[in-house]
């Protein structure tokens, strides 16, 4: 299966908001509330940032948002900061033959 | 605190092998799932492989299945990869992860190690 879907950048003035989608199809977002977002800074390992769609880990901050509609998962950013620049990567399980796939990853701007 | 310390990278010529470890603290690692996750330079993450937190049952990528092998060491709180035939394609930062589970499902990594360069190259 190929990997989830997500724009390659976005960007935003410090206190805005940013929304980075990530598409996937029936077999994978669309059939399971298992879709998690990861932070990933330069040189660092990835950060779990939100997972069964809407779930925030212990110490992640409320600015992070989880939703999903369909086959497209969502992640909100709200009142951007500006160490909020980083990449993102989506990710989902997708049954017993592919068990997972990641997004191509979204480098977000803080402007 | 969780910590996962990958180790055993390096550079290795495409067909030689490589192994690498992972050696995890701050949990009970004997009831976790373990994951490695590999990064290409300046590429996305993709999934290698997964075990049970008991060995008895592991997943592989397509990529890799039939050439590397994923097992751990409960006594030595110790995670390993045992690369083989290894290709150009191969070359890649390689993550440890923790794995958490959502009803039996345990494809959330929710701690990651620092990671371990791996350079397959002639």
């Amino acid at each position: 299966q190929s990997a989830l879907t997500q724009p390659a950048s976005v960007s935003g003035s410090p206190g805005q908001s940013i929304t980075i989608s990530c598409t996937g199809t029936s077999s994978d977002v669309g059939s399971y509330n298992l879709v998690s977002w990861y932070q990933q800074h330069p040189g660092k390992a990835p950060k779990l940032m939100i997972y069964e769609v809407t779930k925030r880990p212990s110490g992640v901050s409320n600015r992070f948002s989880g939703s999903k509609s369909g086959n497209t998962a969502s992640l909100t950013i709200s009142g951007l900061q500006a160490e909020d620049e980083a990449d993102y990567y989506c990710c989902s399980y997708a049954g017993s033959n592919t068990y997972v796939l990641f997004g191509g990853g979204t480098k977000l701007t803080v402007l | 605190q969780v910590q996962l310390v990958e180790s055993g990278g390096g550079v290795v010529q495409p067909g030689r092998s490589l192994r690498l470890s992972c050696a995890a603290s701050g949990f009970t690692f004997s009831s976790y799932a373990m994951h490695w996750v590999r990064q290409g330079p300046g590429k996305g993450l993709e999934w290698v492989a997964v075990i049970s937190y008991d060995g008895s049952i592991k997943y592989y990528a397509d990529s890799v299945k039939g050439r590397f092998t994923i097992s751990r060491d409960n006594s030595k709180n110790t995670l390993f990869l045992q690369m083989n035939s290894l290709r150009p394609e191969d070359t890649a930062v390689y993550y440890c992860a923790r794995g958490y589970c959502t009803n039996g499902v345990c494809f959330t990594f929710d701690y990651w190690g620092q990671g371990t360069l791996v350079t397959v190259s002639s």
